[in-house]
């Protein structure tokens, strides 16, 4: 079964700073990954995602992640802060869940992201 | 297009009582899922339909339950309601053999 870690629970970065939120992934074969992101009292919205083709992906409002397969990792970016980026977001991995049976998704317990004035 | 819809927003229950919670999928998708999102928990899956059948259920009792009608909308039932049910209940939806799943704004249950 895969597993998926988020590195941070919490990050906090100033209003026009990079972002950076690290995801490390464990998969027996060639994994699909997916960002997703929650602002409160919401349901998840789906950032990027990637499917074994570039390993550079650009996803919505400026977020992008790049897929590492030496570093099993999957972080995701973003250049310059707004304060519209404070939110929850969540690594998430497809494949076999634990338990065996049908392929799912995975989700990492997340990296609440505070952006600072 | 309009995306995945769940109703109602909050639900209040005492404990012991039953709950209903419904999903409507994004038109085309055939597969449902349902996840818990409980304090300190994080995101779990919880039931997987997909053509009318249930494909594959998360690490929950039998008294979490539910079922998909011919339109693809989903029904979850959670029966004999405790406190630790309290929680955020999403709905996705995605095209059938995708990992690409949508989702709903949630169901935020509360059993008193």
């Amino acid at each position: 079964a895969q597993s998926v870690t988020q590195l941070d629970s919490h990050v906090s970065v100033s209003e026009g700073t990079p972002v950076l939120l690290r995801c490390n992934y464990s998969s027996s074969y060639s994994p699909s990954l997916f960002w997703y992101v929650q602002h409160p009292n919401k349901g998840l919205q789906l950032l990027l995602k990637y499917t074994s083709a570039a390993t550079l992906v650009k996803g919505i409002n400026g977020f992008e992640a790049e897929f590492k397969k030496s570093e099993t990792s999957f972080h995701l970016t973003k250049p310059s802060a707004h304060m519209s980026d404070a939110a929850e977001y969540f690594c998430v991995v497809y494949g076999r869940l634990s338990g065996g049976g049908a392929d799912g998704l995975t989700f990492g317990k997340g990296t609440h992201l505070i952006i600072q004035p | 297009e309009a995306g995945v819809t769940q109703s109602p927003t909050h639900l209040i229950k005492t404990r012991g009582q039953q709950a209903t919670l419904r999903c409507s999928p994004i038109s085309g998708h055939t597969s449902v899922y349902w996840y818990q999102q409980a304090l300190g928990l994080g995101l779990q899956f919880l039931l997987w339909y997909d053509e009318g059948e249930e494909r594959n259920r998360g690490n929950f009792p039998p008294r979490f339950s539910g079922r998909q009608f011919p339109n693809y909308s989903s029904e979850l039932n959670v029966n004999a309601l405790e406190l630790e049910d309290s929680a955020l209940y999403l709905c996705a939806s995605s095209l059938v053999g995708s990992s690409e799943q949508y989702f709903g704004p949630g169901t935020r249950l509360t059993v008193t």
